[in-house]
């Protein structure tokens, strides 16, 4: 099965609206990271969470490790939030590998 | 902030011809990844390498080889292109395995086998 769920799958926001995206994992993870993929396709790493909290400018990130979850917030969303945030874990540290879940989907509207 | 180049960003390859994908890196990391992104799967692992002229399977490696000929350039070869490779390859690198590193990625070529 998939080891790694995303959801939503997508997500529409006004400006200025918050938002939380969730990633559940089937196996323990050693490394869990975000990322952002633009619309035109390219990949961003926002954050790097494998356990805890972690804040960076309008984004905090806070993984459960035993629990096998981290959720993504997005506080105060703008119109260049918009694209694809992934999530992916490396669920054995063997070789620096990650598994990455398919991504939310979010539209932000003016 | 580690800088990872592709080329070419896009191409079209005809179904049984060769294809040879190219990715750089500066910022001196031993791990390099190849990935391909498809709808509805994500991006998956094809190969990745640890150290120059030697290469690692990832969870897809049928119908890819891989090449690290140095720490930074690290090659991706179809030897007979088909549809199914139709796709998005991603390239990335990361520092050697500690705990909490990052992978970073490059732009990405798309790739169209006719």
């Amino acid at each position: 099965g998939q080891q790694v769920q995303q959801s939503p799958a997508s997500l529409v926001l006004q400006e200025g609206e918050n938002a939380e995206l969730q990633c559940n994992f089937s196996s323990t993870a050693t490394q869990l990271q975000w990322f952002y993929q633009s619309p035109g396709g390219s990949l961003v790493s926002l954050l790097s969470n494998p356990s805890g909290t972690k804040h960076t400018g309008r984004l905090t990130s806070t993984t459960v490790t035993k629990e096998r979850r981290s959720s993504l917030h997005i506080s105060s969303s703008q119109t260049t939030d918009s694209g694809t945030y992934l999530c992916a874990i490396d669920p054995n540290s063997a070789g620096n590998k990650l598994t990455f879940g398919i991504g939310t989907r979010v539209l932000v509207r003016p | 902030e580690a800088a990872v180049t592709q080329s070419p960003r896009s191409k079209v390859a005809v179904t049984g011809g060769k294809v040879t994908l190219s990715c750089h890196q500066t910022n001196n990391h031993d791990y390099m990844y190849w990935y391909r992104q498809d709808t509805g799967h994500g991006l998956r692992l094809i190969h990745y390498s640890y150290v120059a002229d030697s290469t690692e399977k990832g969870d897809i490696p049928d119908g890819y080889k891989a090449s690290r000929p140095s720490q930074e350039n690290f090659s991706l070869i179809l030897e007979l292109a088909s549809l199914s490779q139709t796709a998005v390859y991603f390239c990335a690198s990361s520092e050697l395995g500690a705990y909490s590193y990052e992978q970073y990625f490059g732009p990405g070529t798309r790739l169209t086998v006719l």
